[in-house]
């Protein structure tokens, strides 16, 4: 089983749609959790930390379910500099170090 | 500009030449990681360093060496470098478990 598994892509959105991303990670002992944004041709960036209460951030909603090893990223209005690739992204601890592990990316298309 | 800084930005290589990617960053993170990205397969972990010498393989580590210098840098050697080693490469430094990467604007490798 993949450590990260997401949703296949692409999702193709008209500006002003909801849209929601799902992610599910296989390492129970996981305590980090991120989502990322890539956009073609560049570095990953932090889009947003996932806590296990959920958090919000602006348009952007990221929620956790430990129990079912699940989380989750919805966008709101979607904007069409919303077009990217997101990532969802857990730690993996071991007596090295952490190490992030990345879920191959769901890509994500608004148009006007 | 603070941050992780990799070079080369490109780079193209015959089959069998070797080459060092140079990764340095002025965050003062213990922790710093090579990733590699390529079409389909996500970001696959090639190397980390959980602090100033040590390292430790990841998910892919054959055919690479690395080394860190110190707690600024973190170089990614390949000794005899192959076509299946193309792909965009990654460095990455780490504050801690709870934060995110900040990754540098990676270097295209080609390998011919």
């Amino acid at each position: 089983r993949k450590e990260v598994e997401q949703d296949p892509g692409p999702f193709n959105v008209p500006e002003g749609a909801t849209v929601a991303f799902n992610c599910t990670y296989s390492n129970s002992a996981s305590q980090s959790f991120f989502w990322y944004r890539q956009d073609c041709r560049k570095e990953p960036k932090l889009l947003m930390s996932v806590y296990s209460s959920g958090n919000e951030d602006g348009r952007f909603t990221a929620q956790l379910n430990r129990a079912s090893q699940y989380i989750s990223l919805l966008i709101r209005d979607s904007k069409l500099s919303d077009s990217a690739t997101y990532l969802c992204v857990v730690n993996v601890l071991d007596q090295a170090g952490t190490a992030l592990i990345f879920g191959k990316g769901t890509t994500l298309s608004v148009s006007s | 500009n603070a941050g992780v800084t990799q070079t080369p930005k490109f780079q193209v290589l015959k089959t069998g030449q070797s080459m060092t990617l140079q990764c340095a960053q002025d965050m003062n993170h213990n922790s710093m990681y090579w990733y590699r990205q390529d079409p389909g397969m996500g970001l696959r972990l090639i190397y980390y360093s959980a602090s100033e010498g040590t390292t430790d393989k990841g998910e892919v580590p054959n055919g690479y060496n690395v080394s860190r210098l110190n707690k600024r840098e973190f170089s990614l050697r390949l000794e005899s470098a192959a076509p299946s080693q193309t792909s965009v490469y990654f460095c990455a430094s780490l504050k801690g478990r709870d934060y995110g990467y900040t990754f540098g604007s990676g270097t295209r490798l080609t390998v011919v």
